[in-house]
């Protein structure tokens, strides 16, 4: 099916870094989701984005909407132990469905 | 807790067999969606009801149905099995049904097929 390129795909960083991950589409895109899994739960939603330029910050989470609307990033400041996990980024369109971006495995060295 | 409940959490049964997971989406929601998650793999969307209509389809199987009720739970309906449907399989509910909602997620059911 349809999807995003997110990368990186992987990463590993020592605790107090801060991160960075991005997704890209072809299309353009009326929203964009940020999400966080654990290993066997389900994702949660971290941050919402509806308007093309918008910075939205959630505690050391920090999202953009891309201003082509064809992109989005998430940085993570300082990042503790506990930030491990898989992130993903979901757009949508026209449609109504959402495409999710492919995941970024975040694994953080104490 | 996102508020948006499924069950079971876990489902094991053999090839060719059908099963039903269900799904109660947070209160007030009236979309609900599926998707499809292999190991390692991303979210695959399945489908979309608003309010006990069928909204959007996506890359789901023949041999995969999914219906809303009255009350706004949903249920999907596997049948026919094969290994390769083993995956995590997630819920998530909506307030509407159209552009800019925020789409909130269930823990998942977890089904092994052997």
């Amino acid at each position: 099916g349809q999807q995003l390129n997110q990368s990186p795909q992987s990463m590993f960083i020592q605790e107090g870094e801060d991160v960075s991950m991005n997704c890209t589409s072809s299309s353009i895109f009326n929203t964009w989701l940020w999400y966080k899994q654990d290993p066997g739960e389900g994702p949660v939603l971290l941050i919402a984005l509806y308007k093309a330029g918008e910075l939205t910050s959630n505690g050391r989470l920090t999202a953009q909407f891309g201003i082509t609307r064809k992109d989005s990033f998430l940085n993570i400041s300082a990042s503790i132990p506990s930030d491990v996990g898989i992130y993903f980024c979901a757009g949508q369109g026209g449609t109504y469905k959402y495409i999710f971006g492919t995941g970024t495995r975040l694994k953080v060295l104490a | 807790d996102s508020g948006v409940t499924q069950t079971p959490k876990h489902l094991i049964t053999a090839t060719g067999q059908r099963v039903t997971l269900r799904c109660s989406p947070r209160s007030g929601d009236l979309s609900v969606y599926w998707y499809q998650q292999s190991l390692d793999q991303g979210l695959q969307f399945l489908i979309q009801y608003y309010n006990g209509e069928e909204r959007a389809k996506g890359n789901i199987l023949e041999r995969f149905s999914a219906q809303q009720f009255p009350d706004l739970h949903s249920e999907l309906n596997l049948s026919s099995l094969e290994l390769g449907d083993s995956a995590l399989y997630f819920c998530a509910s909506s307030v509407g049904g159209g552009n800019k909602d925020t789409q909130y997620f269930g823990p998942g059911t977890r089904l092994t097929v052997l």
